[in-house]
């Protein structure tokens, strides 16, 4: 069975400065791999997602990731961050659809990022 | 493109109750899951439905179920409704890995 570990609940930075959020997976087969934001009262909004190719994956709002297959890690990166990046972010692993899995999602346990002035 | 309607966005319901959401997916997916999501346990896996057929479902009890049409709209019914059972319902629609999700539906079981 496939799991994921977000390894800090919370982060606080300051404005403008980097900020990465860890996040490993175990899984014995094939997986694609997501990070999606969400903001207070809203659903999930995909920020990123790896499928294949490239293991730098860029996404929306300037963040981007890097699929390391022999770490089993997928951290979310940003090198300057804004106040409006305050939410809740999660990494989620699913099965390949070559591996013959379905859209079930695994989710980690979420890490808020929260950015002071 | 529309996205994901998830409908309606905050419902309250007394314990007993029984309880139906529904999830309108984007126009051309054909999968629909559902995942239930409360500060205790994060977001968990309910179901997943395909062309009408549930193809996958979570470690949730029977009170808790599902159906898709033919229009790929789906719906979620939790019966028997238990205090627990209060948390922000998740619809993702999905095409090829891609995974999208609507809003969600505040339930609040007092």
């Amino acid at each position: 069975a496939q799991s994921v570990t977000q390894l800090d609940s919370q982060v606080p930075v300051f404005e403008e400065a980097p900020v990465e959020l860890r996040c490993n997976y175990s899984s014995s087969v094939s997986v694609y791999l997501f990070w999606y934001v969400q903001y207070p009262n809203q659903g999930l909004q995909l920020l990123l997602k790896y499928l294949s190719g490239s293991t730098l994956v860029k996404g929306i709002n300037g963040f981007e990731a890097e699929f390391n297959k022999s770490q089993t890690s997928f951290h979310l990166r940003k090198p300057s961050v804004h106040i409006s990046d305050t939410a809740e972010y999660f990494c989620a692993v699913s099965l390949s659809l070559t591996q013959g899995g379905s859209e079930k999602l695994v989710f980690g346990k979420g890490t808020k990022l929260t950015v002071n002035p | 493109k529309a996205g994901v309607t998830q409908t309606p966005r905050y419902l309250i319901k007394t314990r007993g109750q029984q309880v139906t959401l529904s999830c309108s997916p984007i126009s051309g997916h054909r999968s629909v899951s559902w995942y239930q999501q409360t500060p205790g346990q994060g977001l968990q896996f309910l179901f997943e439905y395909f062309s009408e057929t549930q193809r996958n479902k979570g470690n949730f009890p029977g009170r808790f179920s599902g159906r898709q049409f033919s229009n790929s709209r789906s719906e979620m019914n939790v019966s028997t409704l238990e205090l627990g059972d209060s948390a922000l319902y998740l619809c993702a629609s999905t095409l090829t890995g891609r995974v999208f999700f609507g809003q969600g539906t505040r339930l609040t079981v007092v």
